[in-house]
């Protein structure tokens, strides 16, 4: 089985601060890793994916995230936040291709961008 | 590409009434999700399908619950007959590769 653990349920950072958002998975094999971001009353967009190639993916928006399979993460990071970017962000899981690409959701983490 | 299509966007109905939401995946997309969010249970796969068969409805919380996709250009969430607890957000989604195509979602209010 597999699931996500985003650490903070809301985060709060400086405009032009560094966005860090935590995400923690389990999987049984190797996995695909998704981070999506939802803003007021909206669908979700992909922000980026991990799918076994590069370790650091870069998104869109100037986000990135790193695969670390020591420490099963996948944190999502911005070097300087812009109030454009407050909302909520979720982090998923899918077993790869074998596993049908099921989406295991995190519980999502609110980004508040403050002046 | 108008991507994922939901209709209504907005959905007010009374207990017991009949319920139908509508989406279009992205041509081409051979896969489609339905999700339903809410605050206390967050982001839930209800089922899904592949080339327009269902492949796994574990997630449909109960009988009043079912899904069809009839071609690959539309599918149909029914809730029948609707409860108040079944108010929430339903996504539909839509797959190429590896990538889930969210729609913009249709709010369920009953009352």
């Amino acid at each position: 089985a597999q699931s996500v653990t985003q650490l903070g349920s809301h985060v709060s950072v400086s405009e032009g601060a560094l966005v860090l958002l935590r995400c923690n998975y389990s999987s049984s094999v190797p996995p695909y890793l998704f981070w999506y971001v939802q803003y007021p009353n909206q669908g979700l967009q992909l922000l980026l994916k991990y799918t076994s190639a590069a370790t650091l993916v870069k998104g869109i928006n100037g986000f990135e995230a790193e695969f670390k399979k020591s420490e099963t993460s996948f944190h999502l990071t911005k070097p300087s936040a812009h109030m454009s970017d407050a909302a909520e962000y979720f982090c998923a899981v899918s077993e790869g291709r074998g596993g049908g690409n099921k989406l295991t959701f995190g519980t999502g983490t609110q980004l508040k961008v403050e002046l | 590409d108008a991507g994922v299509i939901q209709s209504p966007r907005h959905e007010v109905t009374e207990m017991g009434q009949e319920v139908t939401l509508r989406c279009k995946p992205i041509s081409g997309h051979n896969s489609l999700f339905w999700y339903r969010q809410t605050m206390m249970r967050g982001l839930e796969l209800l089922i899904y399908f592949n080339n327009n068969v269902p492949i796994d409805d574990s997630g449909m919380p109960e009988d009043r619950f079912s899904a069809k996709m009839p071609n690959a250009s539309f599918s149909t969430l029914k809730i029948q007959p609707s409860e108040p607890r079944d108010s929430a957000v339903y996504f539909c989604a839509s797959r190429s590769l590896d990538t889930q195509y969210f729609g913009p979602g249709t709010r369920l209010t009953v009352l």
